[in-house]
This record gives C-alpha cells, structure tokens and sequence, in this order.
C-alpha cells in the first residue's frame, strides 16, 4: 500500500561521525517531505523540509536528499553529538487539498560518546 | 513561549469516561491538527480545521471523537466513552501555509492518555 517506511528501525553511531537515516516512499503525487526528531516524552520537533522540485537542501549539521526516481529520501547528520540520540522521523504531505502529513514508523538513533 | 501548547500533558481516566484536550496553537498560524501516536509508532492523522473550518477527518476518528475549533484559534478534542485502546499520545500541531503552499507543521508537547 501507499505509505512512508523507513528501512532500519534503529541507528548507532560513534559521536563525531555522520549519520545517515533513510526514508522510502511510494506515492510519486507527494511533493513535500519533512524530517522530524521526536525525544522521549515529547511531539516531534522539525528539522528541515523539502519540496519536490528540490533534490538536496542544508541546514545547520543536516541535510537532506530527495531521489525521486527511487522514491528516497535521506536524512544526513554531521558530527552527530549526544544531542541527536532520538527517534528520526520522515513524513510525506501528498498535496493538493490534503492537509495532513503522512509519517513513517521512524529509526531510533544511539550516538555512543 | 510561543510555541505550540497543549494541556493537560498527561491524563489518566477510567474506561467510559469522557476527556477533552485543549491546544493552542502559533498565534498566527491558521491551519492547526490533531495526530494520535501509539508507543513505537509515527503520528497518525485525525483531522485539521482552517481557520474555524473541519476541512478533513481521518478513519480513525469514530464517532466518539469530537474536535472543535470554534474561533479559529484554540482546538479541543473530546473523547466519550473512552476505550483502553484510546490511550496513546494526542499531539497537536499548527501551520500557516501561506503563498508558499509548504505546509510545514509545528507540534506540541502532547497530551498522554492512559485509560484503565
């Protein structure tokens, strides 16, 4: 069915290295994904967007890359600190009048100091 | 904080009871969502008002869910007669889509229900 998955549930990394969490999505009519982080106990908060007449957009350590031809996206973190141990969630907003975002089941990220 | 606001942040009720959770929303935002999360999985979408306007309502929101948002401004979301299934993380989130029609949603805290 049409849903946004993402292919490992869980991540770990050595602090200071690079993270790359994964997304896949079916629905070719999407043309708007959001990377949230999601801390225990708390509602995902965002971290950067991209439309789909975009294929790479940075922010401050993140980056995120849309490859529409596979349906991917990714979400690429630099110099992962403590900071970013959370859950890691792509969700896909399939335009025209529907308002809501679609989420994926998310990748737990471990940062080992 | 301009944030997002939702209360209570966490609820405990007996099965059959009713609740109702309030959000408020970014102040200039107009759009505003409600999404339920269950442990381990995504948020999943219940419905969304435009201004004052239930635009769009999820399948998963049965007829004991009510959601109001009488002045555009904050929301409410009533449950009646709740189940043990009902208990989840109730999140609400608020957007202003404006002439660049990204629709980027800005979340709060979260209400956490657990019904007995």
């Amino acid at each position: 069915g049409e849903s946004v998955g993402l292919h490992l549930p869980t991540l770990s990394v050595q602090e200071g290295d690079n993270s790359i969490i994964n997304c896949a999505y079916s629905n070719s009519a999407s043309d708007y994904f959001i990377w949230y982080k999601q801390e225990s106990g708390k509602g995902p908060q965002f971290i950067i967007d991209i439309r789909s007449n975009m294929d790479k957009r940075q922010g401050q350590r993140v980056t995120v890359l849309l490859n529409k031809t596979v349906k991917h996206l990714s979400l690429q973190i630099a110099a992962t600190q403590p900071g970013d141990s959370a859950v890691y969630f792509c969700a896909e907003n399939r335009g025209g009048s529907q308002g809501n975002l679609i989420f994926g089941k998310g990748t737990k990220l471990s940062v080992k100091p | 904080d301009t944030g997002v606001s939702q209360d209570p942040r966490h609820k405990i009720t007996k099965r059959g009871q009713n609740v109702t959770f309030r959000c408020d929303p970014i102040s200039e935002h107009n759009r505003l969502y409600w999404y339920r999360q269950t442990l381990g999985q995504g948020p999943e979408f219940l419905t969304y008002f435009q201004n004052e306007a239930q635009l769009e309502k999820s399948r998963l929101l049965s007829d004991r869910f009510s959601a109001e948002r009488p002045k555009g401004s904050f929301s409410t979301l009533e449950i009646q007669r709740t189940e043990q299934g009902d208990s989840a993380m109730y999140l609400c989130a608020s957007s202003f889509p404006g002439l660049a029609r990204t629709d980027t949603q800005y979340f709060g805290p979260g209400t956490r229900l657990t019904v007995l």
